[in-house]
């Protein structure tokens, strides 16, 4: 099955920051790849999500890139402010298994002022 | 739209007691998910419906963990004889097999709490 790893597993930046999240997948069918936010007690939100037929999406300060190649991908986040403060997960998931997705263990972002 | 509901939020049981979470997807959603998060970890996928057939199951979900969407819409989730381990957050998940995105949306999540 699919297997996800996520880096750092916790990232501290200064306002104003940039701050940069990594996972990287196993299986080569994946061809969806999501990233949600979490708060502490809160649901999982979807922030963006990219398909394996772009190489990058942007969406205002978030941005995640995707390499099918080397079968990794990453979510970057400009100018942090401290309600980006969260945990981050990174999934996968491909159309054969119906969209069931496989999360990364997650990254405790702290932004501080 | 009003998001996927889950109830209880939060159950604290005794172990050996049995619990049920019920799920209500986002209205005319056909696929629907469970997860179970421990904390510091991701979600990890129990089983998903589609319509009211049970598709797939996690070899994480033993024989004490049932799951039902018997009309197509609300979904159950039983955990018999609960265990200290069974502590989690279950997690509900909603998607449209319609849509193009066919973007998952998740629930606020159930507590569990075994004592």
């Amino acid at each position: 099955g699919e297997n996800v790893e996520q880096h750092p597993s916790t990232l501290s930046v200064q306002e104003g920051d940039s701050a940069v999240i990594k996972c990287t997948y196993s299986d080569s069918a994946s061809n969806y790849f999501p990233w949600y936010k979490q708060e502490l007690g809160k649901r999982p939100q979807l922030i963006i999500d990219i398909r394996s037929n772009v190489g990058e999406k942007k969406d205002q300060r978030i941005a995640v890139t995707l390499n099918k190649t080397a079968k990794h991908f990453s979510l970057h986040i400009t100018e942090t402010q401290p309600e980006d403060s969260a945990v981050y997960f990174c999934a996968a998931s491909g159309t054969g298994t119906a969209s069931k997705l496989t999360f990364g263990t997650g990254t405790r972002l702290q932004v501080t002022l | 739209d009003t998001g996927v509901s889950q109830d209880p939020r939060h159950k604290i049981t005794k172990r050996g007691q049995n619990v049920t979470f019920r799920c209500d997807p986002i209205s005319e959603h056909n696929r629907l998910y469970w997860y179970r998060q421990t904390l510091g970890q991701g979600p990890e996928f129990l089983t998903y419906f589609q319509n009211e057939a049970q598709l797939e199951k996690s070899r994480l979900l033993s024989d004490r963990f049932s799951a039902e969407r018997p009309k197509g819409s609300f979904s159950t989730l039983e955990i018999q004889r609960t265990e200290q381990g069974d502590s989690a957050m279950y997690l509900c998940a909603s998607s449209d097999l319609q849509g193009a995105r066919n973007t998952i949306y998740f629930g606020e999540g159930s507590w569990l709490t075994v004592v």
